[in-house]
Formats: structure tokens, C-alpha cells, sequence
């Protein structure tokens, strides 16, 4: 079974509506990340946990918070969701520094 | 600051060849990690191997493997007996730091695969 599943799959959004992207993972991993892959910008770090409560800002945080409620659970919330935000987006864990899983990502079209 | 970069952007084989993938990368630091992930036409990203810089020896994961040259800041990833599913896009990524302390991954802009009958 996937041990990274992200919801929804696919997303579509009004421009100044609120977006929310949910990530679980049930390796038990203490660290949790969120992307956003582009063509020609490769995969962009937006934010990252250590745990449970904690969230950090990434390379590209603006128009973006995270929450982490759980050690299983990781969310992307985008407030007021623009067109620039159109994206694929992907959640990983990982066990401290060491290699990371990914979800199967979730296609966000902001109209 | 750290870096990866992939110059191959795209290689085609044939069926049960060998395929060797560049990927070279810099650090200021003394301590750091390899990896190299697979992602597949449907989107999915898949962690395939793992090197860890004070490791001498060449990590082998199935029909994976790497060349670690560490003077000339190198990994390559090498593919024995590629079969069509192997096609994909291939990202290099490092990671710096100790094992127990968060540093963010840096990918390389990625290498596609093509692999033909």
C-alpha cells in the first residue's frame, strides 16, 4: 500500500479562492516536505515539518502556509489562490536527513 | 552554496544496454548524501539509491548502481540491462549535513530516458 497519498488529485480553483492540499504518510517519518514541480524549475521546496506542530519556511513560501496536526498529517493551504499558483504539487517524508518518499501529487489548476 | 547539475538532457538506448547517467555537484561541506530518484510518465517520483559521501564503496540497488567519484564532485548512475519500463526522467539530488539534521534536498534539473526495442 502507498505509504504517501495526497488528496485531492486533482484540484480546480478560482482566482481569490482558498485551496487546501492534504498529505498522509504512514512511514512514521518525522520530517515532512511540500513542492511544487514546474517545467524548468525542477522540483521547488515550499515548506517543511520536523513533527507535529512545527512548520518551515521553504525557498518559495510566499502565497503559502502549511500546518501539521499529526505526525501522519501535512497540509498545503493556499488563502488566496492566484493563477501563478498552477502547479503540480508533491508531498514526501523522510526519516530525519535521509532519502525521501513522495506522494503521487496533486495537479492544481487556479483559474 | 550547494548545486546539482545534470548536463544530459534527454538519451535514448536500446533494449539490455547499459546507460550511465551524469550528475555532478558542489558543497562547502564535509558531510553529505547522493541520491537519485525516478520519475515516471504518469508523474510518480520514485527513490531508487542512495550514497552517502564517507562511503567509499559504490552503492548497488538491483539493476542500479553508482560510480562515486568523490574528487571530481561526480555520481553517476548506471542502469544495467535497461528495460523499456526503465524510460523515465532521472533527478540527481544532495542533500548536506549529518544524518540527524534537516538541510533541504537540492534536485538537479533531471535527465529523460528513453529506452527502445
Amino acid at each position: 500500500e502507498a505509504a504517501v497519498t495526497q488528496s485531492p488529485r486533482n484540484k480546480v480553483a478560482v482566482t481569490g479562492g482558498k485551496v487546501t492540499l492534504s498529505c498522509n504518510q504512514t512511514n512514521n517519518h518525522n520530517n515532512m516536505y511540500w513542492y511544487r514541480q514546474d517545467t524548468g524549475h525542477g522540483l521547488r521546496l515550499i515548506h517543511y515539518s520536523y513533527g507535529a506542530g512545527s512548520t518551515e519556511k521553504g525557498d518559495i513560501p510566499d502565497g503559502y502556509k502549511a500546518s501539521r496536526p499529526s505526525q501522519e498529517n501535512f497540509s498545503l493551504i493556499l488563502e488566496l489562490a492566484t493563477p501563478s499558483q498552477t502547479s503540480v504539487y508533491f508531498c514526501a517524508s523522510a526519516y530525519w536527513g535521509g532519502e525521501q518518499y513522495f506522494g503521487p501529487g496533486t495537479r492544481l489548476t487556479v483559474l | 552554496a550547494q548545486k546539482v547539475t545534470q548536463t544530459q538532457t534527454s538519451i535514448s538506448v536500446m533494449e539490455k544496454t547499459t546507460v550511465t547517467m551524469d550528475c555532478v555537484y558542489e558543497t562547502q561541506d564535509s558531510s553529505y548524501f547522493l541520491f537519485w530518484y525516478k520519475q515516471t510518465a504518469s508523474g510518480e517520483i520514485v527513490f531508487l539509491i542512495r550514497q552517502d559521501s564517507y562511503k567509499k564503496e559504490n552503492a548497488t540497488v538491483g539493476h542500479y548502481s553508482l560510480n562515486f567519484q568523490k574528487p571530481k564532485s561526480s555520481i553517476g548512475l548506471i542502469i544495467t540491462a535497461t528495460q523499456i519500463e526503465d524510460s523515465a526522467v532521472y533527478f540527481c539530488a544532495m542533500r548536506e549535513g549529518h544524518s540527524s539534521s534537516f538541510s533541504k534536498l537540492v534536485f538537479g534539473q533531471g535527465t529523460s530516458l528513453s529506452v527502445v526495442p
